[in-house]
């Protein structure tokens, strides 16, 4: 079982609409956790990050975590297409640990 | 404020050939400096890390090192490049466990 686990996708979405990405990890003692966002050809960008459970609003962007049950989850409101990236989570325990990542392309 | 160089942007490198890429830190001091590889359409994969000069984790074993011989200056070396070599090396540098921030990327193509 990997460490932290993303949906590889694509997740396709029409524009306007709500993305939902979902991270589940596997250390229970993870303390810290954050998205990054990847455009292509492009280094990770942090975009957010959260430490208790939750939910936590940026902008269009909200984080929720839920440590009983391990995951944690991204939501980008009203997707543009300038949103179309890698969505990579990740989550501390005694060091910072990624997922694979999740494709998104918002569609006009 | 923080920020973080690496050069070259891009490499184009024979099969056999040395490579030495290069990441500096400006703004921040004893940071934590990684270096990861991600392959076309592949997840992040940790290569080094180093929590201080001349301190060097390795996380896979592979053809490749890396030196810090300074407190923001860190290296990824190798004697002889493979094809599977190939792929975006990324810096990072962290003031702790948590966030990492990246710098700009090496996209390197060994033929």
């Amino acid at each position: 079982q990997k460490e932290v686990e993303q949906n590889s996708g694509p997740l396709s979405v029409p524009e306007g609409a709500i993305a939902s990405l979902n991270c589940t990890y596997s250390d229970r003692g993870s303390q810290s956790f954050f998205w990054y966002r990847q455009y292509s050809g492009k280094s990770p960008e942090l975009i957010m990050f959260i430490y208790s459970n939750g939910d936590k609003e940026d902008g269009r962007f909200t984080a929720q975590l839920n440590k009983a049950s391990q995951y944690v989850s991204l939501l980008i409101r009203d997707s543009q297409p300038s949103d179309s990236a890698t969505y990579l989570c990740a989550v501390t325990g005694n060091k910072l640990t990624f997922g694979g990542g999740t494709r998104v392309l918002v569609k006009p | 404020s923080q920020t973080i160089h690496q050069w070259p942007a891009t490499l184009v490198q024979p099969v056999g050939s040395p490579l030495s890429l290069e990441c500096t830190v400006e703004g921040t001091s004893n940071p934590n400096l990684y270096w990861y590889r991600q392959a076309a359409g592949r997840g992040l994969q940790l290569l080094f890390y180093s929590v201080g000069i001349g301190q060097i984790s390795s996380e896979v074993p592979q053809n490749l090192s890396a030196s810090r011989p300074q407190d923001r200056q860190f290296i990824l070396s190798s004697k002889k490049l493979l094809l599977s070599d190939s792929g975006f090396y990324l810096c990072a540098w962290s003031a702790g466990p948590n966030e990492q921030f990246f710098g700009p990327g090496t996209r390197l193509t060994v033929l």
